[in-house]
Parts: structure tokens; C-alpha cells; sequence
């Protein structure tokens, strides 16, 4: 299994509070992704990073920002957690840019829960 | 952007019978497309994945999937399901002009004993 470890797996939070979730990998891949699985959408992309301090935003990246100061962690931020980021969340790595049939690989998820 | 389309979020078969998962794409340029699996409380897996050449792709566990550019499909198929494979499976397509990787709303299936 690649090396991607997602932290918290789990959190409550309440409505307007922040909230930090962290993607941590230990292969050196050069891309990071952060998705969120709803039903009936599937996985949607929120933000990605294609280098340290380089990211860019995805389909559903309001609300959300990220940061990546070193290439092994990949973090997203909630900056005031609402209802509608109730979720799963899925940290993705992969060694080549999309485009290049590279294969992407994920890590377990953090449900998040915003009450 | 690369649109993949799942028919049907659920489907139900019975062990030994024939796994049929739908994928169409919609792309004016050839697509790479993807087949992923996702068990209960886990991440993302790679089934298979088609690369310009061979139309017919066999992944792990037995799937299969076969990319027909005149019908822009990529269905999965397995010939005898069984009760492991009872997951959900998500098709995703990018471009092989950089776009990023889209994937479908995803389709549930049960196994029947």
C-alpha cells in the first residue's frame, strides 16, 4: 500500500469553527489532491498541489484552502466549517501529472461531521 | 473537462453471476480511463486502467474492462461475482492533455448469496 496517512479519521465539529485536516505521505510523490465523496457526486476535487507552495484550486474549492510547506504533507483547511462540508474526505498522491495515465493512489478518508 | 457517466448507483447480482458496471465518457480527445474500487471504510483502489493499444484491459480480481471508442464506453465486467466484491466501483477518465481526473458518481454493488 503507498504511504498515505490521513489525520483525524474521524471529527465532530461545530458549525463556524476552523478546521485543519492533514495528509501526510511517505513515497515523495510530487502530487497531492484533496477530494471530498458525497453520494450521489462521486469524488469531486477540492484542491490539488503539483509542488511545495504550489496548489491550485479544483471543481468545489470554496470554503476550502490548503498549504503545503514540505513535499510529505498536505493540509486543508476549513476556515469557518459549515453543514454543507459534512463529508468524506480523500487525500490522493501521484508521481506524474494528470494526463500522463499515471495512477493515483488514496488514503483512508476523515469523515468529518459539522453540527 | 473530461465527463464520465456511471449508469445505474446500484447493482445487484448473484454470486457466480455476471458483474456488467457501466462507463461512459464524453471527450473529443482520447481519454486514459480508470476503474476503481472502494471497500467499506477504505480508500480508493486501482482496478485497471486503459492506455492507447490494446481495447481490452484485465485488472486485479478477475475484472475486466474493454474501451470502445465508437460507443465512448469503458464498461467493467467480471464473469462470476462473488461475495467479495460486493463494493462500490467509481470510473474516472482525464485527458491526455493534462486535465485532471474526473470520476463518476460511482455504482454499489451487492452480491447475493
Amino acid at each position: 500500500d503507498a504511504g498515505i496517512t490521513q489525520s483525524p479519521r474521524h471529527k465532530v465539529t461545530e458549525t463556524g469553527t476552523p478546521v485543519t485536516l492533514r495528509c501526510h505521505q511517505t513515497e515523495n510523490h510530487r502530487y497531492m489532491y484533496w477530494y471530498r465523496q458525497d453520494p450521489g457526486h462521486g469524488l469531486r476535487l477540492i484542491h490539488y498541489s503539483y509542488g511545495v507552495k504550489d496548489t491550485d484550486k479544483g471543481e468545489v474549492s470554496d470554503g476550502y484552502s490548503v498549504s503545503r510547506s514540505k513535499t510529505e504533507d498536505f493540509l486543508l483547511t476549513l476556515e469557518s466549517a459549515t453543514s454543507s462540508q459534512t463529508s468524506v474526505y480523500f487525500c490522493a498522491i501521484s508521481e506524474s501529472n494528470p494526463g500522463t495515465n499515471t495512477e493515483a493512489f488514496f488514503g483512508q478518508g476523515t469523515r468529518l461531521t459539522v453540527v | 473537462a473530461q465527463s464520465v457517466t456511471q449508469l445505474g448507483s446500484h447493482v445487484s447480482v448473484s454470486e457466480g453471476a455476471l458483474v456488467l458496471l457501466r462507463c461512459n465518457y464524453s471527450s473529443s480527445v482520447p481519454p486514459y480511463l480508470f476503474w476503481y474500487v472502494q471497500y467499506p471504510n477504505q480508500g480508493l483502489q486501482l482496478l485497471l486502467k486503459y492506455t492507447t493499444g490494446a481495447t481490452l484491459v484485465k485488472g486485479i480480481n478477475g475484472f475486466e474492462a474493454e474501451f470502445k471508442k465508437s460507443e465512448t464506453s469503458f464498461h467493467l465486467t467480471k464473469p462470476s461475482a462473488h461475495m467479495s466484491d460486493a463494493a462500490e466501483y467509481f470510473c474516472a477518465g482525464e485527458k491526455s492533455s493534462g486535465d485532471k481526473l474526473t470520476f463518476g458518481t460511482g455504482t454499489r454493488l451487492a452480491v447475493r448469496p
